[in-house]
């Protein structure tokens, strides 16, 4: 099965700027979730996903947002950026989100905010 | 606050040495506990989870790790290291939030450096 896969890799974007992250999960999953990875707070819960509704979201202001589509691929939304939200964005992916389930990591989106 | 700790920033240990790497939790109910490794520039891989049955979890390219309840801890151990699982290690649990649903919170990471 292919893995978790993230687009773009690497992206370079200006202050007040908007942009958009792809994540396909594992086929069969339906679980996607997203985190946000930086030096200084480590990783950080963004939301999840489940049956194109967010079932979680964590403590971060209303520009970051998300979508997910009926087969289970799922965006992330940064609006207005600002410097601090340089970081390692990754997407995992599980079958159900449950507590026993395994979630699996893409190789994430390296944002730099200049 | 439902939470892991892994106190060493970093461990070094020689090539062909054990190796642990320490991770304790604080949460209410059953841990539901995993242990993932991240090298430069990637995702987090998935190692191994305990999620109830033996106290020692074996797991992927030789890792295993023990659940204490006692200690609320969750090691991470390797018989014999290798130079190539020089990585950052993340441990975490599932933590159940208001919505009914659950996340995955991690701890800071541990540098583990094995030198040849």
């Amino acid at each position: 099965k292919a893995g978790v896969t993230q687009t773009p890799r690497y992206l370079i974007k200006t202050r007040g700027q908007q942009v958009t992250l792809s994540c396909s999960p594992i086929s069969g999953h339906r679980s996607v979730s997203w985190y946000q990875q930086t030096p200084g707070q480590g990783l950080q819960f963004l939301f999840e996903y489940f049956s194109e509704t967010q079932r979680n979201k964590g403590n971060f202001p209303g520009r970051f947002s998300g979508r997910q589509f009926s087969n289970s691929r799922s965006e992330m939304n940064v609006s207005t950026l600002e410097l601090g939200d340089s970081a390692l964005y990754l997407c995992a992916s599980s079958f159900l989100g449950a507590h026993t389930d395994t979630q699996y990591f893409g190789p994430g989106t390296r944002l730099t905010v200049l | 606050a439902q939470s892991v700790a892994q106190p060493e920033d970093q461990v070094n240990v020689a090539e062909g040495n054990p190796l642990t790497v320490k991770c304790t939790y604080s949460v209410s109910g059953n841990p539901y506990l995993f242990w993932y490794v991240q090298y430069p520039n990637r995702g987090l891989q998935f190692l191994l989870k305990y999620i109830t049955g033996d106290n020692l979890v074996k797991g992927s390219y030789g890792f295993e790790a023990e659940f204490n309840k006692s200690q609320t801890s969750f090691h991470l151990k390797k018989p014999s290291a290798l130079v190539s699982d020089s990585a950052l290690y993340f441990c975490a649990v599932r933590v159940l939030m208001n919505t009914g649903f659950q996340k995955l919170v991690f701890g800071t990471g541990t540098r583990l450096l094995v030198s040849p």
